[in-house]
């Protein structure tokens, strides 16, 4: 199954709104996870189940959408949060997007 | 708390075997419900995972991304609550930090991968 996230880097300021998008080539029902990854560092979780927030992850982060179109929202982006940002699937075995780089306009 | 650390050679020579442990502390890999991981990232950023072990009743069942085909072996270390990767007849493409991990499945329900360990890099060159 291929994962195609968009947009692959976005530019954004302090305090906007940003959505990434992930699609799936086959229905993958809710299977659908994502990670946050800082540079240097292993990928963390954020999201599984295409929307249940990890134990701590600020509310500005949501997720939605199930089958094959997914949506990963941060409400108000803070200074932390431009980093890089990965989807997973796993309705058969794990595949990853290619990733979207939030950078600071 | 659970804590994952990769360790092996950071350098590998082409056609060699690539060898890699991942030492877990807070859980047990015997009496875990989880399967343990390996996910690399190759050094344009794309995430490929490797692999997976699950230790069931006194046996280690495996699983394995079918496009690294045969290459791959992954054991379990039961004394040393290891497991380990071997990714034999290695290329340049098999560069990477290769990470271990934990999930609760392969696919499906529970398959998020949380924790990571903190990754090491292997370079393959003569």
């Amino acid at each position: 199954i291929q994962m195609t996230q968009s947009p692959s880097s976005v530019s954004a300021s302090v305090g906007d709104r940003v959505t990434i998008t992930c699609r799936a080539s086959q229905n993958i029902n809710n299977w659908l996870t994502w990670y946050q990854q800082r540079p240097g560092e292993a990928p963390n979780l954020l999201i599984y189940s295409a929307s249940i927030p990890r134990s701590g992850v600020p509310s500005r982060f949501s997720g939605s959408g199930s089958g094959t179109e997914f949506s990963l929202t941060i409400s108000s982006l803070q200074p932390e949060d431009f980093v890089t940002y990965y989807c997973q699937q796993a309705s058969t075995f794990p595949t990853f997007g290619q990733g979207t780089r939030l950078e600071i306009k | 708390q659970l804590q994952l650390l990769e360790s092996g050679p950071g350098l590998v020579k082409p056609s060699e075997t690539l060898s890699l442990t991942c030492t877990v502390s807070g859980d047990s890999l015997t009496s875990s419900p989880y399967h343990w991981a390996w996910v690399r990232q190759s050094p344009g950023g794309g995430l490929e995972w490797v692999g997976s072990v699950h230790y069931s009743g006194y046996s280690a069942k495996t699983s394995h991304n079918p496009s690294l085909k045969s290459r791959v072996t992954i054991s379990v270390d039961t004394s040393k609550n290891q497991f380990s990767l071997r990714l034999a007849s290695v290329t340049a493409a098999d560069t990477a930090v290769y990470y271990c991990g934990r999930h609760f499945s392969v696919a499906g329900a529970g398959s998020e991968i949380d924790p990571w360990g903190q990754g090491i890099l292997v370079t393959v060159s003569p």
